[in-house]
């Protein structure tokens, strides 16, 4: 079992459209958590930190529930620019960040 | 934007051949890594640095060393190339005062033949 996992996707949603995405941890001491997106060829970069009392930025929410090692991540009123791959990211011990394989999210007009 | 030089960003080599990839900051951050980028494997960590000299391996740190000898600038170097190492190769820094969060270079991509 890979230690992060990710809904497989690809996600293909009208614009508009709300889209939700899952991700489990494996390790129930992991400290730290992230999603993050990555633009085709792109470097990936933060989308926001999650926490465990949940946060919101905007259009984007992210809930963590660490007794069931759950991460979501909610897109309200999808964008066209939102079409990218969502990663999710935990932190482990030490500097052992690890990445899930991606949801890859298509918004269509 | 970090702040953060890959060079170089495309390289096509031959295996057995040695490669280095270099990440060069700006900001004078402590924390540096290297990651690959595969299909189906998302990010994995090679190597990482706290500190000029000090560095510390990651998941995948077979057949890659790494080098700080100066604040700005980590060098990873492939000894000598082979075909599985061929991939997407991301330098990140973490920023102190934003806890844990990584910021990426542009990657460098790599192909041995």
């Amino acid at each position: 079992r890979k230690e992060v996992e990710q809904d497989p996707g690809p996600f293909n949603v009208p614009e508009g459209a709300t889209v939700a995405f899952n991700c489990t941890y494996s390790n129930s001491a992991s400290q730290s958590f992230f999603w993050y997106r990555q633009d085709c060829r792109k470097e990936p970069k933060l989308l926001m930190s999650v926490y465990s009392s949940g946060n919101e930025d905007g259009r984007f929410t992210a809930q963590l529930n660490r007794a069931s090692q759950y991460i979501s991540l909610l897109i309200r009123d999808s964008k066209l620019s939102d079409s990218a791959t969502y990663l999710c990211v935990v932190r482990n011990y030490g500097q052992n960040f690890v990445f899930g394989p991606g949801t890859r999210l298509s918004v269509l007009p | 934007d970090a702040g953060i030089t890959q060079s170089p960003r495309h390289k096509v080599t031959e295996t057995g051949t040695p490669v280095t990839l270099r990440c060069h900051q700006t900001e004078n951050h402590r924390y540096m890594y290297w990651y690959r980028q595969d299909p189906g494997h998302g990010l994995r960590l090679i190597h990482y640095s706290y500190g000029v000299k000090d560095t510390d391996k990651g998941e995948v740190s077979d057949g890659y060393s790494v080098s700080r000898s100066k604040t700005e600038d980590f060098l990873l170097t492939l000894e000598s190339a082979t075909s599985s190492q061929t991939s997407v190769y991301f330098c990140a820094i973490k920023r102190p005062g934003e806890t844990d969060t990584q910021y990426f270079g542009p990657g460098t991509r790599l192909t041995v033949l």
